[in-house]
């Protein structure tokens, strides 16, 4: 069993609607939780750090976090053809070595 | 914005050379990470470093080797490149404090450096 888990997609929504990305995690001792965006061929980029449950808004995303659960999910609201990126779960259990990514959900948004 | 470059962005190279690839970061952290990732597929933790003179190998078995004599200066080094090794190399760093609380765990965010794409011939 893979540490994070991902749905590898491809995620298909039409612009402007809400795009859901989900995650699931095997550690109940993690900590911290965060979504990276990576485009094609380039190196990932922070999106949203959580580390309580609930949800955490920023902008047009939202994350949010069920550690009972060991789910956390992404919600893109008013999804752009811009936003169309695989995008990253990545779980701290609290080690240096206990960092772990997702293999990614790919996103596409059609105009 | 994270200040982590690496060098050079593309590298190709015949079999059997030795190979360098580059990170650097200014932003002081403690952390620093090297992570290969095949096109459309996950990232692989290859090697860490906690600090200065501190290296440690990830889970992806590698071949290639670390050092860590400065704070903001990561090299990785390939002895002698294989076909196998054509990848994507992504550096990353951390700022890494201890603690439970918020800043503490937001510390544990790895920033990531623009990559090096490596083709072995």
């Amino acid at each position: 069993q893979k540490e994070v888990e991902q749905n590898s997609g491809p995620l298909s929504v039409p612009e402007g609607a809400i795009a859901s990305l989900n995650c699931t995690y095997s550690d109940r001792g993690s900590q911290s939780f965060f979504w990276y965006r990576q485009y094609s061929g380039k190196s990932p980029e922070l999106i949203m750090f959580i580390y309580s449950n609930g949800d955490k808004e920023d902008g047009r995303f939202t994350a949010q976090l069920n550690k009972a659960s060991q789910y956390v999910s992404l919600l893109i609201r008013d999804s752009q053809p811009s936003d169309s990126a695989t995008y990253l779960c990545a779980v701290n259990s609290g080690g240096f070595n206990k960092f772990y990514f997702g293999s990614g959900t790919k996103l596409n948004v059609k105009p | 914005e994270a200040d982590i470059y690496q060098t050079p962005r593309y590298l190709v190279i015949g079999t059997g050379k030795k190979i360098t690839l580059e990170c650097s970061q200014t932003m002081g952290h403690d952390k620093m990470y090297w992570y290969q990732q095949d096109p459309g597929m996950e990232l692989h933790l290859i090697h860490y470093s906690y600090g200065v003179n501190s290296t440690e190998k990830g889970d992806l078995s590698s071949e290639s080797t670390v050092s860590r004599i400065r704070t903001e200066h990561f090299p990785l080094t390939l002895e002698s490149a294989r076909p196998s090794h054509t990848s994507q190399y992504l550096c990353a760093s951390s700022e890494g404090l201890s603690g439970l609380d918020s800043k503490s765990l937001f510390a544990d965010t790895q920033y990531f450096g623009p990559g090096t794409r490596l083709t072995v011939l």
